[in-house]
């Protein structure tokens, strides 16, 4: 079975300082890994995303991932924070080819603060 | 092309009354899936359906139940309902087989009292 640990439920960044939210999954089979954002009373918005192939991954508003196998890491990464950048995140895996069939498994969320 | 669209947006229900949630995915996806959000249990899978069909299940009583139209939109019903069903209940859909990525609708917010 897949899950999602995001270390971290709070995280705090002054305005142009460098963001990282930390992910790390289990999965028994290739992982499909996903970054979420989402805003208050809204739904999520998908960041970035990782299936096959290069390894770094650039996303919507400046960020970016890096998918590690031996550190079964997905690690967000955004060089400059931005006060609009303040939402809670939430990493996810899932498989898609095993019987959960597109079903994503969601970590517990990060809520990111930026300080002007 | 218009996105996820989840009717209402907020619904107040009383113990033991029942609720229908409804969903209508994107054009031309073909599987929607049904999430619980709360602040205690975070983001709870549901279920998914495809072609009208449940495909997977999560791990939620029987009085959770949805379904599937041809058209694709979905709707979720809550029979007897409890006061740890208040949560907010995200919609998302996919173009289906193949297709990684999920588009979530703005969800619904349930509270029950």
């Amino acid at each position: 079975a897949q899950s999602v640990t995001q270390l971290g439920s709070h995280v705090s960044v002054s305005e142009g300082a460098l963001v990282l939210l930390r992910c790390n999954y289990s999965s028994s089979v290739p992982p499909y890994l996903f970054w979420y954002v989402q805003y208050p009373n809204q739904g999520l918005q998908l960041l970035l995303k990782y299936t096959t192939g290069a390894t770094l991954v650039k996303g919507i508003n400046g960020f970016e991932a890096e998918f590690k196998k031996s550190e079964t890491s997905f690690h967000l990464t955004k060089p400059s924070a931005h006060m609009s950048d303040a939402a809670e995140y939430f990493c996810a895996v899932s498989d898609f080819g095993g019987s959960t069939l597109g079903r994503l498994y969601f970590g517990r969320g990060t809520q990111l603060t930026v300080w002007p | 092309k218009a996105g996820v669209t989840q009717t209402p947006r907020y619904l107040i229900k009383t113990r033991g009354q029942q609720v229908t949630l409804s969903c209508s995915p994107i054009s031309g996806h073909r599987s929607v899936s049904w999430y619980q959000q709360t602040p205690g249990q975070g983001l709870q899978f549901l279920f998914e359906y495809f072609s009208e069909t449940q495909r997977n299940k999560g791990n939620f009583p029987g009085r959770f139940s949805g379904r599937q139209f041809s058209n694709s939109r979905s709707e979720m019903n809550v029979s007897t309902l409890e006061l740890g069903d208040s949560a907010l209940y995200l919609c998302a859909s996919r173009g289906g087989e193949g297709n990684t990525e999920a588009f979530f609708g703005q969800g619904t917010r349930l509270t029950v009292v």
